[in-house]
């Protein structure tokens, strides 16, 4: 089975600074891993996927991940914050690989507060 | 148009009302998936069909029923809900169940008087 922990449900930061959304998982199998992001009044959009090939992996709009095995983690962060970035972020997990799986298992998200 | 579209957008219904709701993908994808997205709550699987068979229904009242006639369809018919029905609805898309990468509508925002 598996399962996923998004440790903050807010995070706030200034405009300029650094973002960390954390991130926890539990799966049987090895993973694959997702950043959402959900603007309001938007469906979901894809950040990143990790798929077991690099371990650092580097999404849209300046967005990266690293997948940490040993932590079972996969944090979001982004060197600088900007205003646009205030949305609503799910990591979700899947132990899809090919076929005959359910779909995927989200966070309860994060909602990312950028303050100007 | 491209990607996943959702009609409508906002739905308002009483409870003895019979509403549908529609998602079209332009992806040329084979598995596509209901959500719902309650307030506080993670999104939630309903369904999913892949090649247009059905191959998940995660334990939804019966009041929603869906149907994919082709691959590019899917819609949502919706009788005697319930005001705890209440949420966003979203449609999702990808290559085919297995292919994880999934592509999201905008959602329809369902209200239940």
């Amino acid at each position: 089975a598996q399962s996923v922990t998004q440790l903050d449900s807010h995070v706030s930061v200034s405009e300029g600074t650094p973002v960390l959304l954390r991130c926890n998982y539990s799966s049987s199998y090895s993973p694959s891993l997702f950043w959402y992001v959900q603007h309001p009044n938007k469906g979901l959009q894809l950040l990143l996927k990790y798929t077991s090939a690099a371990t650092l992996v580097k999404g849209i709009n300046g967005f990266e991940a690293e997948f940490k095995k040993s932590e079972t983690s996969f944090h979001l962060t982004k060197p600088s914050a900007h205003m646009s970035d205030a949305a609503e972020y799910f990591c979700v997990v899947s132990e899809a690989l090919g076929g005959g799986a359910d779909g995927l298992t989200f966070g309860k998200g994060t909602h990312l507060i950028i303050q100007p | 148009e491209t990607g996943v579209t959702q009609t409508p957008r906002h739905l308002v219904m009483g409870m003895t009302n019979k509403k549908s709701l529609k998602c079209e993908q332009h992806l040329g994808h084979n598995a596509m998936y209901w959500y719902k997205q309650s307030a506080k709550k993670p999104l939630e699987l309903m369904f999913v069909y892949n090649f247009k068979e059905q191959t998940e229904n995660n334990s939804v009242p019966s009041r929603f029923s869906p149907e994919c006639p082709n691959s590019s369809h899917l819609f949502l018919h919706l009788h005697t809900l319930q005001p705890e029905d209440s949420a966003l609805y979203l449609c999702a898309s990808s290559q085919a169940q297995g292919y994880n990468e999934q592509f999201f509508g905008p959602g329809t925002r369902l209200t239940v008087l």
